[in-house]
């Protein structure tokens, strides 16, 4: 069964460093999503992707976030200049239609930790 | 913006109960999930229902679209179903696809 897969699945960086978490969605999918869950929290909304634009993001998604889809694989999330409050756990989501009746496929998660 | 509540944040079970997981919203919406996150991190999408029922072998997910609510059924509870159980619905407003998130029901089944 096709599925989206995340690398690293463990990263730890300074404050102040860049990070670049990957996302390689399923083959024919054609909306990616990235969402964020701080330990003990609820998963929150960062930002939606289509046709190679943010089509939504939410206010925690502000300018040290980006996304790329840099071929026709995969899909990142930078984050410029790492903060301790960014430590969570950052899933891909993806799937072949838009909007909120089509069904999202996750990635197993990226582990983000600042130190 | 559209709030979400689960209830309980915290359930306990012996094998084979019949469990139920509630979710509550604010705003109308269209379409509502129901997801299965794994101890170790990783999330499932179990279910997607806009209306009425669905049923995926031993779980059942109901919505009251009036009412703004929705139930998680998990039958002959077993083991492997101790997860967090996570229902998630559309943020708010026409065009909007954010996904709010719920607390999450933490399932416990024991043997």
């Amino acid at each position: 069964e096709p599925e989206v897969t995340q690398t690293p699945s463990h990263q730890v960086t300074q404050m102040g460093q860049e990070v670049i978490l990957r996302c390689v969605p399923i083959s024919n999918h054609l909306y990616f999503y990235w969402y964020r869950q701080i330990l003990g929290q609820k998963v929150e909304f960062l930002v939606s992707f289509y046709n190679n634009e943010i089509s939504e993001k939410s206010e925690i998604f502000d300018d040290q976030f980006s996304v790329e889809r840099p071929d026709g694989s995969n899909f990142t999330l930078k984050i410029r200049s790492t903060k301790l409050e960014d430590s969570a756990m950052y899933f891909c989501a993806s799937s072949d239609g838009r909007g909120l009746n089509y069904e999202q496929y996750f990635g197993p998660g990226t582990r983000l930790t600042v130190t | 913006k559209n709030e979400v509540e689960q209830s309980p944040q915290n359930l306990t079970a012996q094998e084979g109960e019949f469990i139920t997981i509630n979710c509550s919203y604010s705003v109308g919406i269209s379409a509502l999930h129901w997801l299965q996150q794994h101890p170790g991190g990783g999330i499932v999408s179990l279910f997607m229902l806009s209306s009425g029922k669905k049923k995926h072998g031993r779980l059942i997910a109901t919505i009251n679209i009036q009412e703004k609510h929705s139930s998680l059924h998990i039958t002959a509870s077993h083991p492997r179903d101790s997860a967090v159980y996570i229902c998630a619905v559309p943020n708010s407003g026409a065009g909007s696809y954010q996904l709010t998130f719920g607390k999450g029901t933490k399932l416990s089944v024991i043997p």
